[in-house]
């Protein structure tokens, strides 16, 4: 049973434009959200993140919104850049079994075009 | 400023071989984790290293067995590989296992044939 979710595969947005990724939880013991970059034959990149007891987190040009009643969070990216175009996963914080772990999305490929 | 380092990049076996993964972190960290990703997933935890001394699974752990060697390396090992376990593998460490990010390796990618 997945407990993030990533619906959107893919997206693809003009340059200049916001891109917009979602995610959404099932797990109300989650308390910290993050978003990684991944490019091709990279490691993931820690890009952002959102503590449970906000509802937004604003760094640049990304931005994440958390919305707890909904169990849902997204992305924006405003403007959108060719070189914002990688794969995003969303990823979900909480102690489980004992320790602290990261839940993973499937990811969204965002393509950026010029 | 190295971070977290995998090795090797990309190895190819045959079934029924086994491998060992290696992971080295220079960032004092004292968690580690290894994860691995398939086409169309995300990561999934295989184990992970709370502190030194200790592992514990994670989500897929399976086939696989672990070491913390010491506080900097952290290693995944495969007994008898099989073709279900082709996969990129990612090495991931923490300061302390919290809710803070973790840092990536650029994976080992491990075709079994």
């Amino acid at each position: 049973d997945q407990q993030v979710k990533q619906n959107s595969p893919s997206l693809s947005v003009q340059e200049g434009r916001i891109s917009i990724l979602n995610c959404d939880y099932t797990n109300s013991m989650f308390d910290y959200f993050l978003w990684y970059k991944k490019y091709p034959a990279e490691g993931p990149t820690f890009l952002i993140s959102i503590s449970s007891i906000k509802d937004k987190n604003e760094d640049g040009r990304f931005t994440v919104f958390l919305n707890k009643s909904a169990k849902h969070l997204s992305l924006h990216i405003v403007p959108s850049q060719p070189g914002d175009s990688a794969v995003y996963f969303c990823a979900a914080s909480g102690v489980q079994a004992g320790s602290y772990q990261l839940t993973f999305g499937k990811g969204t490929k965002l393509s950026v075009i010029p | 400023n190295a971070g977290v380092t995998q090795t090797p990049k990309f190895q190819v076996l045959k079934t029924g071989q086994s491998m060992t993964l290696q992971c080295a972190q220079d960032m004092n960290h004292n968690s580690m984790y290894w994860y691995r990703q398939d086409p169309g997933m995300g990561l999934r935890l295989i184990y992970y290293s709370a502190s030194e001394g200790t592992t514990d699974k994670g989500e897929v752990p399976n086939g696989y067995n672990v070491s913390r060697l010491n506080k900097r390396e952290f290693s995944l090992r495969l007994e008898s590989a099989a073709p279900s376990q082709t996969s990129v593998y990612f090495c991931a460490s923490i300061w302390t296992a919290s809710n803070q990010p973790q840092h990536f390796g650029d994976g080992t990618r491990l075709s079994i044939l």
